[in-house]
């Protein structure tokens, strides 16, 4: 089992639709969840983080994390046709931080 | 602010000839990663720095792959030989916090 586990999709939503995308994770010691955009031919950028469980909220944006489930979500509301990127999720165990990426979701937002 | 620097942006070369990547972070970042991205998938970590020390090179293959930051700014990683499988988006980030890294745009490397 690895340890992130992302849909790499793609996913197609057309424009001011609600997107929701999700990750696993198997390794309880992460601490902090991190969601990274990247355009095509362009480095990762960070979005959001969280630390440990709970929700943060940034404009459309919403990120949660249940530790419980190991499990957490990216929500982007009235998606953009701008929104259309790959959207990795990543977590750092807190010590010397070494990040761990899933594979990625590609995401298209149709106007 | 600036942020991360990288050159060059694209590079072709054929497998067991040499390549060198560079890496300019961001001002006062004491930490440097390069990561490598295969097509489809995610960044992986090759190696850390803080400031101009080794933090973590675990996943580093080290017969063919060598990185340095020399004065713990700057830094640059190679790869000799180059083999079909080094083919990857080469991508370095710097953080002033670890779970906040800045990445730079990265290098495309084919190696043919």
């Amino acid at each position: 089992q690895k340890e992130v586990e992302q849909d790499p999709g793609p996913l197609s939503v057309p424009e001011g639709a609600i997107v929701s995308l999700n990750c696993t994770y198997s390794n309880s010691a992460f601490q902090y969840f991190m969601w990274y955009r990247q355009y095509s031919r362009k480095g990762p950028e960070l979005l959001m983080y969280t630390y440990s469980s709970g929700n943060k909220e940034d404009g459309r944006f919403t990120a949660q994390v249940d530790k419980s489930s190991k499990y957490i979500s990216l929500f982007i509301r009235d998606s953009q046709p701008s929104d259309s990127a790959t959207y990795l999720c990543a977590m750092d165990g807190g010590s010397q931080g070494n990040l761990i990426f899933g594979k990625g979701t590609k995401l298209s937002v149709k106007p | 602010e600036a942020g991360v620097a990288q050159s060059p942006r694209y590079k072709i070369i054929e497998k067991r000839q040499s390549v060198a990547f560079w890496c300019n972070p961001i001002s006062g970042h004491a930490t440097l990663y390069w990561y490598q991205q295969i097509l489809g998938q995610g960044p992986k970590l090759l190696i850390q720095f803080q400031n101009n020390g080794v933090v973590d090179d675990s996943q580093l293959p080290k017969d063919r792959f060598s990185a340095e930051r020399l004065k713990g700014v700057d830094s640059t990683l190679k790869i000799q030989p180059a083999k079909l499988e080094d083919s990857a988006v080469y991508l370095c980030a710097s953080s002033h916090l670890t779970y906040e890294q800045y990445f730079g745009p990265g290098t495309r490397l084919t190696v043919t």
